[in-house]
């Protein structure tokens, strides 16, 4: 399975300031995604993000918003930009095996990065 | 369109008895169904998934589903309830329609094993 690491585990932030939340993946993997999940509620996509390409957003999500890097195939950011109370959520970012391998359309899921605005 | 809805919010079993978390799915596809576990403060872990061979899937800790078509179910199921079932549980679907292999998730079902 794929080892990934997120960073930061958690922050609390001021209203109107931006976060950018950094994932790790212990191999290279061609899809990477974003969720979000706010406070006792499930999981929801954000974007779908594949290296050498603008990142695609699902609806309700803008990139002006939720700015995502993917500069290569072990690394993606998202930012969440001018942040409001609404946004404290756990954002968590995942990786799909890679088609040829064993861990075909299996997804592993980071821990998660807690935030909260104040 | 993909969608799940599961139909249990909250279910509370006895520690010993039977589990049984419902989930139907909606896709345009053949899809590929998963269970997915999340513990208090911890990450996401995979319990199990379908992706069109064998209907009945054994997945880690003594749980299973079965796919059933006709009815567009995805049960999962576990034999004897243990106190460290206590979780939120997701059933999740994923097809090729979508971008890439997107997860869908659904609402959750909390479980709650009492002694």
């Amino acid at each position: 399975s794929a080892v990934i690491s997120q960073k930061p585990s958690r922050d609390i932030c001021q209203r109107g300031t931006s976060l950018t939340i950094q994932c790790q993946v212990d191999s290279q993997v061609t899809m990477m995604f974003w969720y979000r999940q706010q406070p006792g509620q499930s999981l929801t996509l954000i974007a779908t993000a594949n290296q050498g390409s603008e990142a695609t957003y699902e609806s309700g999500f803008v990139i002006d918003k939720f700015p995502i890097s993917r500069p290569n195939l072990t690394f993606s950011t998202l930012t969440v930009s001018n942040m409001s109370p609404e946004d404290s959520s756990i954002y968590l970012c995942s990786v799909e095996g890679e088609p040829t391998s064993a861990l075909n359309n299996e997804q592993f899921f980071g821990p998660g990065t807690r935030l909260t605005v104040l | 369109a993909q969608s799940v809805t599961q139909l249990d919010s909250h279910v509370s079993v006895s520690e010993g008895t039977p589990v049984l978390l419902r989930c139907n799915y909606s896709s345009s596809y053949s899809p590929s169904l998963f269970w997915y576990v999340q513990h208090p403060n911890k990450g996401l872990q995979l319990l199990l998934k379908y992706t069109s061979a064998a209907t009945l899937v054994k997945g880690i800790n003594g749980f299973e589903a079965e796919f059933k078509k006709s009815e567009t179910s995805f049960h999962l199921t576990k034999p004897s309830a243990h106190m460290s079932d206590a979780a939120e549980y997701f059933c999740v679907v994923s097809d090729q329609a979508d971008s890439g292999y997107a997860l869908n998730f659904g609402k959750g079902t909390s479980l709650l094993v009492t002694p």
